[in-house]
Protein backbone atom coordinates (compact mmCIF):
# COMPACT_ATOMS: atom_id res chain seq x y z
CA UNK A 1 0.00 0.00 0.00
CA UNK A 2 1.82 3.07 -1.35
CA UNK A 3 1.99 6.25 1.44
CA UNK A 4 1.75 9.60 -0.18
CA UNK A 5 3.68 10.30 -3.13
CA UNK A 6 4.74 13.91 -4.18
CA UNK A 7 6.73 14.66 -7.03
CA UNK A 8 9.18 16.24 -8.24
CA UNK A 9 11.47 15.55 -4.83
CA UNK A 10 13.61 18.73 -5.28
CA UNK A 11 12.83 21.71 -7.71
CA UNK A 12 15.17 24.44 -8.45
CA UNK A 13 13.26 27.83 -10.27
CA UNK A 14 14.22 31.39 -11.24
CA UNK A 15 12.71 34.10 -9.99
CA UNK A 16 9.74 34.28 -12.31
CA UNK A 17 9.43 30.99 -13.67
CA UNK A 18 6.13 28.70 -12.41
CA UNK A 19 6.50 26.02 -10.04
CA UNK A 20 3.98 22.81 -9.90
CA UNK A 21 4.25 20.48 -7.58
CA UNK A 22 1.91 17.46 -7.42
CA UNK A 23 1.07 14.99 -4.80
CA UNK A 24 -1.21 11.54 -4.94
CA UNK A 25 -2.89 10.87 -1.95
CA UNK A 26 -2.90 7.33 -0.30
CA UNK A 27 -5.27 4.86 -1.77
CA UNK A 28 -8.53 5.33 -0.15
CA UNK A 29 -8.32 8.97 0.84
CA UNK A 30 -10.13 12.03 -0.83
CA UNK A 31 -8.61 14.24 1.45
CA UNK A 32 -5.77 16.65 0.94
CA UNK A 33 -4.09 19.23 2.77
CA UNK A 34 -0.63 21.20 1.39
CA UNK A 35 1.66 22.55 4.35
CA UNK A 36 4.87 24.45 4.12
CA UNK A 37 7.87 24.57 6.06
CA UNK A 38 10.59 27.31 5.72
CA UNK A 39 13.93 26.66 7.60
CA UNK A 40 14.33 25.86 10.98
CA UNK A 41 10.40 26.52 11.33
CA UNK A 42 7.26 24.54 11.97
CA UNK A 43 4.84 23.60 9.45
CA UNK A 44 2.38 26.17 8.03
CA UNK A 45 -1.25 25.25 6.69
CA UNK A 46 -1.92 26.38 3.20
CA UNK A 47 -5.05 24.45 1.99
CA UNK A 48 -7.53 21.91 2.15
CA UNK A 49 -8.99 20.33 -0.52
CA UNK A 50 -11.99 17.37 -1.30
CA UNK A 51 -11.84 16.41 -4.55
CA UNK A 52 -13.08 18.99 -7.04
CA UNK A 53 -13.30 21.54 -3.60
CA UNK A 54 -11.45 23.91 -2.01
CA UNK A 55 -12.44 23.66 1.42
CA UNK A 56 -10.47 25.73 3.70
CA UNK A 57 -8.06 28.04 2.21
CA UNK A 58 -7.39 30.11 4.94
CA UNK A 59 -3.23 29.78 4.84
CA UNK A 60 -2.65 30.30 1.04
CA UNK A 61 -1.41 33.78 0.07
CA UNK A 62 -3.38 35.83 -2.05
CA UNK A 63 -1.72 36.16 -4.71
CA UNK A 64 0.75 34.11 -6.85
CA UNK A 65 -1.27 30.65 -5.29
CA UNK A 66 -3.54 27.78 -6.18
CA UNK A 67 -4.08 24.66 -5.89
CA UNK A 68 -6.83 22.01 -7.50
CA UNK A 69 -7.60 19.02 -6.62
CA UNK A 70 -9.41 17.30 -9.77
CA UNK A 71 -11.70 14.08 -10.35
CA UNK A 72 -8.64 12.31 -11.31
CA UNK A 73 -5.51 12.75 -11.04
CA UNK A 74 -3.10 14.30 -8.04
CA UNK A 75 -3.66 17.60 -6.47
CA UNK A 76 -1.39 20.39 -7.87
CA UNK A 77 -0.01 22.90 -5.77
CA UNK A 78 1.11 25.55 -8.30
CA UNK A 79 2.81 28.97 -7.81
CA UNK A 80 3.24 31.39 -10.62
CA UNK A 81 5.92 33.84 -10.71
CA UNK A 82 7.74 32.83 -7.81
CA UNK A 83 10.30 34.82 -5.99
CA UNK A 84 13.28 33.76 -3.49
CA UNK A 85 10.79 33.62 -0.23
CA UNK A 86 8.89 30.74 -2.02
CA UNK A 87 12.26 28.37 -1.20
CA UNK A 88 10.76 26.16 1.18
CA UNK A 89 10.01 22.34 1.44
CA UNK A 90 5.93 21.75 0.49
CA UNK A 91 4.11 18.77 2.73
CA UNK A 92 0.93 17.27 1.20
CA UNK A 93 -0.71 14.85 3.71
CA UNK A 94 -3.75 12.55 2.98
CA UNK A 95 -6.76 11.44 5.37
CA UNK A 96 -10.06 10.04 5.37
CA UNK A 97 -12.59 12.09 7.35
CA UNK A 98 -15.26 9.83 8.36
CA UNK A 99 -18.52 12.13 10.05
CA UNK A 100 -16.53 14.58 11.61
CA UNK A 101 -14.24 11.50 13.19
CA UNK A 102 -10.61 12.64 13.29
CA UNK A 103 -8.42 10.58 11.20
CA UNK A 104 -4.54 10.51 10.93
CA UNK A 105 -2.66 12.93 8.49
CA UNK A 106 -0.18 10.98 6.66
CA UNK A 107 2.60 13.08 5.35
CA UNK A 108 4.71 12.53 1.86
CA UNK A 109 8.27 13.14 1.60
CA UNK A 110 7.89 16.78 0.43
CA UNK A 111 9.38 18.78 -2.54
CA UNK A 112 11.96 20.94 -1.60
CA UNK A 113 11.41 24.08 -3.88
CA UNK A 114 14.94 26.38 -4.59
CA UNK A 115 14.46 29.75 -5.99
CA UNK A 116 17.97 31.31 -7.90
CA UNK B 1 -6.85 31.62 16.27
CA UNK B 2 -4.19 28.82 17.32
CA UNK B 3 -0.79 29.14 18.82
CA UNK B 4 1.17 26.59 20.55
CA UNK B 5 4.27 26.92 22.59
CA UNK B 6 7.27 24.21 22.97
CA UNK B 7 10.86 24.45 23.79
CA UNK B 8 13.26 25.03 20.91
CA UNK B 9 15.54 22.28 22.56
CA UNK B 10 16.61 19.51 24.51
CA UNK B 11 19.26 17.64 24.60
CA UNK B 12 19.92 13.77 26.35
CA UNK B 13 21.60 10.88 26.56
CA UNK B 14 20.75 7.33 25.42
CA UNK B 15 18.53 5.23 27.91
CA UNK B 16 17.60 8.51 29.41
CA UNK B 17 13.62 9.49 29.54
CA UNK B 18 12.83 13.12 28.07
CA UNK B 19 9.71 15.34 28.47
CA UNK B 20 8.92 17.52 25.59
CA UNK B 21 5.81 20.24 26.99
CA UNK B 22 3.31 21.97 25.01
CA UNK B 23 0.76 24.85 25.70
CA UNK B 24 -1.46 25.56 23.48
CA UNK B 25 -4.40 28.41 22.89
CA UNK B 26 -6.73 27.62 21.05
CA UNK B 27 -10.86 28.56 19.91
CA UNK B 28 -12.62 25.15 20.45
CA UNK B 29 -10.54 22.03 20.84
CA UNK B 30 -10.45 19.09 19.18
CA UNK B 31 -7.40 17.17 20.34
CA UNK B 32 -3.25 17.57 20.16
CA UNK B 33 -1.27 15.28 18.07
CA UNK B 34 2.53 14.91 18.17
CA UNK B 35 4.63 14.25 15.03
CA UNK B 36 8.21 13.34 14.73
CA UNK B 37 10.80 14.82 11.79
CA UNK B 38 14.15 13.71 11.15
CA UNK B 39 16.08 16.32 9.60
CA UNK B 40 15.20 16.60 5.47
CA UNK B 41 12.52 13.77 5.95
CA UNK B 42 8.62 14.45 6.47
CA UNK B 43 6.75 14.35 9.64
CA UNK B 44 5.50 11.06 10.96
CA UNK B 45 2.42 10.84 13.11
CA UNK B 46 2.94 9.54 16.86
CA UNK B 47 0.12 9.83 19.07
CA UNK B 48 -3.12 11.82 19.89
CA UNK B 49 -4.97 12.82 22.57
CA UNK B 50 -8.34 14.52 22.52
CA UNK B 51 -9.04 13.48 26.50
CA UNK B 52 -7.37 14.05 29.24
CA UNK B 53 -5.27 11.13 30.21
CA UNK B 54 -2.18 9.32 29.37
CA UNK B 55 -1.83 7.73 25.92
CA UNK B 56 1.00 4.51 25.48
CA UNK B 57 2.52 3.33 22.45
CA UNK B 58 5.79 1.40 22.78
CA UNK B 59 8.81 3.61 24.26
CA UNK B 60 6.75 6.96 23.30
CA UNK B 61 3.77 8.06 25.48
CA UNK B 62 1.22 11.78 25.45
CA UNK B 63 -0.36 13.04 28.07
CA UNK B 64 -3.11 16.03 28.04
CA UNK B 65 -4.57 18.23 30.33
CA UNK B 66 -7.45 20.45 29.08
CA UNK B 67 -7.93 22.31 32.02
CA UNK B 68 -4.29 23.43 31.70
CA UNK B 69 -4.38 23.94 27.96
CA UNK B 70 -0.79 22.02 28.13
CA UNK B 71 0.25 18.16 26.93
CA UNK B 72 3.30 16.47 26.89
CA UNK B 73 5.18 14.18 24.86
CA UNK B 74 7.54 11.06 27.23
CA UNK B 75 9.76 9.33 25.54
CA UNK B 76 11.47 6.09 27.00
CA UNK B 77 14.73 4.40 26.67
CA UNK B 78 16.25 7.15 24.33
CA UNK B 79 18.14 5.99 21.55
CA UNK B 80 20.74 7.78 18.72
CA UNK B 81 17.84 7.86 16.10
CA UNK B 82 14.98 9.45 18.60
CA UNK B 83 17.32 12.85 17.74
CA UNK B 84 14.63 14.78 15.76
CA UNK B 85 12.38 17.79 15.57
CA UNK B 86 9.02 17.01 17.23
CA UNK B 87 5.89 18.72 16.79
CA UNK B 88 2.77 19.41 18.96
CA UNK B 89 -0.37 20.27 16.65
CA UNK B 90 -3.93 21.15 17.08
CA UNK B 91 -7.07 21.14 14.73
CA UNK B 92 -8.50 23.93 13.23
CA UNK B 93 -10.04 25.72 10.39
CA UNK B 94 -13.14 24.49 8.14
CA UNK B 95 -13.94 21.67 9.23
CA UNK B 96 -11.55 21.03 11.91
CA UNK B 97 -9.29 18.98 10.02
CA UNK B 98 -6.09 21.54 9.19
CA UNK B 99 -3.27 20.92 11.91
CA UNK B 100 -1.90 24.07 13.44
CA UNK B 101 1.89 23.07 14.45
CA UNK B 102 4.22 24.59 16.89
CA UNK B 103 7.31 25.30 16.36
CA UNK B 104 9.16 22.26 17.11
CA UNK B 105 11.29 20.87 19.76
CA UNK B 106 15.11 19.85 18.57
CA UNK B 107 15.73 16.69 20.17
CA UNK B 108 19.66 15.79 20.72
CA UNK B 109 20.01 12.52 21.69
CA UNK B 110 24.45 11.68 22.86
CA UNK B 111 26.11 8.44 23.42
Amino acid sequence: NAGVMQNPRHLVRRRGQEARLRCSPMKGHSHVYWYRQLPEEGLKFMVYLQKENIIDESGMPKERFSAEFPKEGPSILRIQQVVRGDSAAYFCASSMVEGGVYNEQFFGPGTRLTVL
Amino acid sequence: GQSLEQPSEVTAVEGAIVQINCTYQTSGFYGLSWYQQHDGGAPTFLSYNALDGLEETGRFSSFLSRSDSYGYLLLQELQMKDSASYFCAVRGGTGFQKLVFGTGTRLLVSP
